[in-house]
């Protein structure tokens, strides 16, 4: 079974500032998916950023970028020129794809971390 | 292209009461994820669904809770006989058929909130 653990409860940042947020697994598939997703007071589950596990490269997102760190089985998020909006609460997560890779699986996720950003 | 739907927003049962939770997935996804959020937690998977098949429900607890999606209309989370410790949101997601693509990052629903009382 995947574990998914966020080693930070919250984090705090100013405004325009950069922060990261970190990210560990465990697992012992090759072929699967990391995610970001964040979740603000309105309580929407929000899709920021998501990376292959065969891609070295790492995934960006406009502000978001990763840190994907396979072989240490890290998953960091990076928040460049953090705004008041991105006050959420921040949840990593892994999926292993069903189906040989062509159908989607569950989601396991971390605790979260409550990311404040101040003005 | 609306997204995934869920009702009630807002859910009060008493104790003992039953609690029906809908979910319409978005347009030409066939295959519906159910996920509890307990207060401070994160999201915990309860059970995957595609039309009339359950395809893994590790997640259910093994009393009071069944899931469905039935041919036509919504899926829908019942959960009997209510506690107070089901109070939780619940959220809803969904995802294409297998084989058609996609990023893989599912879209959610606004979820849930079910309150017992």
């Amino acid at each position: 079974a995947q574990t998914v653990t966020q080693s930070q409860p919250e984090m705090s940042v100013q405004e325009a500032e950069t922060v990261t947020l970190s990210c560990t697994y465990d697992t012992s598939e090759s072929n699967y998916y990391l995610f970001w997703y964040k979740q603000p007071p309105s309580r929407q589950m929000i899709l920021v950023i998501r990376q292959e596990a065969y891609k070295q490269q790492n995934a960006t997102e406009n502000r978001f970028s990763v840190n994907f760190q396979k072989a240490a089985k890290s998953f960091s998020l990076k928040i460049s020129d953090s705004q008041l909006g991105d006050t959420a609460m921040y949840f990593c997560a892994f999926m292993k794809p069903l189906g040989g890779g062509t159908s989607y699986g569950k989601l396991t996720f971390g605790q979260g971390t409550i990311l404040t950003v101040h003005p | 292209n609306a997204g995934v739907m869920q009702n009630p927003r807002h859910l009060v049962r008493r104790r003992g009461q039953e609690a029906r939770l809908r979910c319409s997935p978005m347009k030409g996804h066939s295959h519906v994820y159910w996920y509890r959020q307990l207060p401070e937690e994160g999201l915990k998977f309860m059970v995957y669904l595609q039309k009339e098949n359950i395809i893994d429900e590790s997640g259910m607890p093994k009393e009071r809770f069944s899931a469905e999606f039935p041919k036509e209309g919504p899926s829908i989370l019942r959960i009997q006989q209510v506690v107070r410790g089901d109070s939780a949101a619940y959220f809803c997601a969904s995802s294409p058929p297998p084989g058609a693509g996609g990023n893989y990052g599912y879209t959610f629903g606004s979820g849930t909130r079910l309150t017992v009382v």
